[in-house]
């Protein structure tokens, strides 16, 4: 069975950095590229990140491009969020999604920057 | 970036209705590779993303046969053959053509 466990999210003030984790198990992780997507509070889905199977090609969506950084270890079968120069507008429940066709998520991390 | 125009964004139907959803790309998602990227997706209330159709009209494992995609290009569409109380919550149509990957605003769907 697929499974993917986000974890790291928190409160943090404006500024400050956080880093998430996202274990996969159920599948070889190593074989397939890697999503972050994130859902501000009763918004709709944003896609932020991607990362290819090797790690040799990263994408950003705009809105982040700069501050965060996606990376995975294979050997750990984990896929990672560096997230500095946190905003108010980057609250958000973040998900990890598998493959190109995104078909397995996970159950989400929460994510708030306040003051 | 590639925009996502959905229509509507709201749909009310009663159980047995037969709905469609639009989905409209500002450029063509045909790949180099001749495949075209575009899913659709469902959020339940209070539960993650599921993929229901990938590849304009690939149904996903488990997925009900009533859930159809169809299209080219920049116009897609989902249609639901007889909307059952379980289809009830988002549904999202995303691309993966063109990095970075974009999605529609969504289409809630409710009970009439």
């Amino acid at each position: 069975e697929v499974q993917l466990v986000e974890s790291g999210g928190g409160l943090v003030k404006p500024g400050s950095s956080l880093k998430l984790s996202c274990v996969a198990s159920g599948f070889t992780f190593s074989s397939y590229g890697m999503h972050w997507i994130r859902q501000a509070p009763k918004k709709g889905l944003e896609w932020i990140a991607l990362i290819y199977y090797d790690s040799s090609n990263k994408y950003y969506a705009d809105s982040v491009k700069g501050r965060f950084t996606i990376s995975r270890d294979n050997s750990k079968n984990t896929l990672y969020l560096e997230m500095n120069s946190l905003r108010s507008e980057d609250t958000a429940m973040y998900y990890c999604a598998k493959g190109g066709d995104v078909d397995y998520w996970g159950q989400g991390v929460m994510v708030t920057v306040s003051s | 970036d590639v925009v996502l125009t959905q229509t509507p964004p709201t749909l009310s139907a009663t159980i047995g209705q037969s709905v469609s959803i639009s989905c409209r790309s500002s450029q063509s998602l045909l790949d180099s590779d001749g495949d075209t990227y575009l899913n659709w997706l469902l959020q339940r209330p209070g539960q993650s993303p599921q993929l229901l159709i990938y590849s304009v009209s690939n149904l996903e494992s488990g997925v009900p046969n009533r859930f159809s995609g169809s299209g080219s290009e920049t116009d897609f569409t989902l249609k639901i053959s007889g909307v059952e109380a379980e289809d009830l919550g988002v549904y999202y149509c995303m691309q993966a053509t063109h990095a970075p990957y974009t999605f529609g605003a969504g289409t809630k769907l409710e009970l009439k």
